[in-house]
């Protein structure tokens, strides 16, 4: 089991670009999360899902979109990056009602400038 | 609503010096607690967990943390730290009754620096 995948993992992008973080799951998990990680920070709940066609905001949504299509995949966008969204972003997933580990994948390190 | 608060943002400490890193929670219900660390460059990984019954909890590598209802608080602590446990490290919460969606609420997180 490859676990839960990033890509890119690096990626520098210009104001005003968008761009689609992906994040793959292979342990069939339902829930889905992406989190942002800032300096000093911690982490932050982006967006959530708990199934396939089920979306929800956490903490801070905005400046991104989120859709779930299938169980596997939870790709995060951005439609107007901005240097504030230089962060980052972790997407983690978990089996679901009863589970309480959260699985995490490597990370994107995301630059606007 | 859940807060985690980690008041120390780096621990320096020499290779087996033992360690302890706080973390104090804030909650008006019953709640799980979780520590995680994070490796350079790379993602979280579940560290321990307390859920219910024995209040001390342990990891696998020589970590340990006791939940104290009544000071609110989950420290990690290890009597013998290595360089390999150099790392950023994250307490979380999460209400047992947290509906369905099991999120958690993270601290800031600690750098345990280990020098030599």
């Amino acid at each position: 089991n490859a676990g839960v995948t990033q890509t890119p993992k690096f990626r520098i992008l210009k104001i005003g670009q968008s761009m689609t973080l992906q994040c793959t799951q292979d342990m069939n998990h339902n829930y889905m999360y992406w989190y942002r990680q800032d300096p000093g920070m911690g982490l932050k709940l982006i967006y959530y899902s708990v199934g396939a066609g089920i979306t929800d905001k956490g903490e801070v949504p905005n400046g991104y979109n989120v859709s779930r299509s299938t169980t596997e995949d939870f790709p995060l966008r951005l439609e107007l990056a901005a240097p504030s969204q230089t962060s980052v972003y972790f997407c983690a997933s978990n089996s679901g009602q009863g589970a309480y580990e959260q699985y995490f994948g490597p990370g994107t390190r995301l630059t606007v400038t | 609503a859940q807060s985690v608060t980690q008041l120390d943002s780096q621990v320096p400490v020499f290779e087996e010096a033992p360690v302890e890193l706080r973390c104090n929670y804030s909650s008006s219900v019953s709640v799980y607690l979780f520590w995680y660390v994070q490796y350079p460059n790379q993602g979280l990984q579940l560290l321990l967990k307390y859920l219910s019954g024995s209040t001390l909890v342990e990891s696998i590598n020589g970590f340990e943390a006791e939940f104290n209802k009544s000071q609110t608080s989950f420290h990690l602590r290890k009597p013998s730290v290595h360089i390999s446990d150099t790392a950023e490290y994250f307490c979380a919460v999460r209400g047992v009754y947290g509906g369905a969606t099991n999120k958690l609420i993270f601290g800031t997180g600690t750098l345990l620096a280990v020098q030599p």
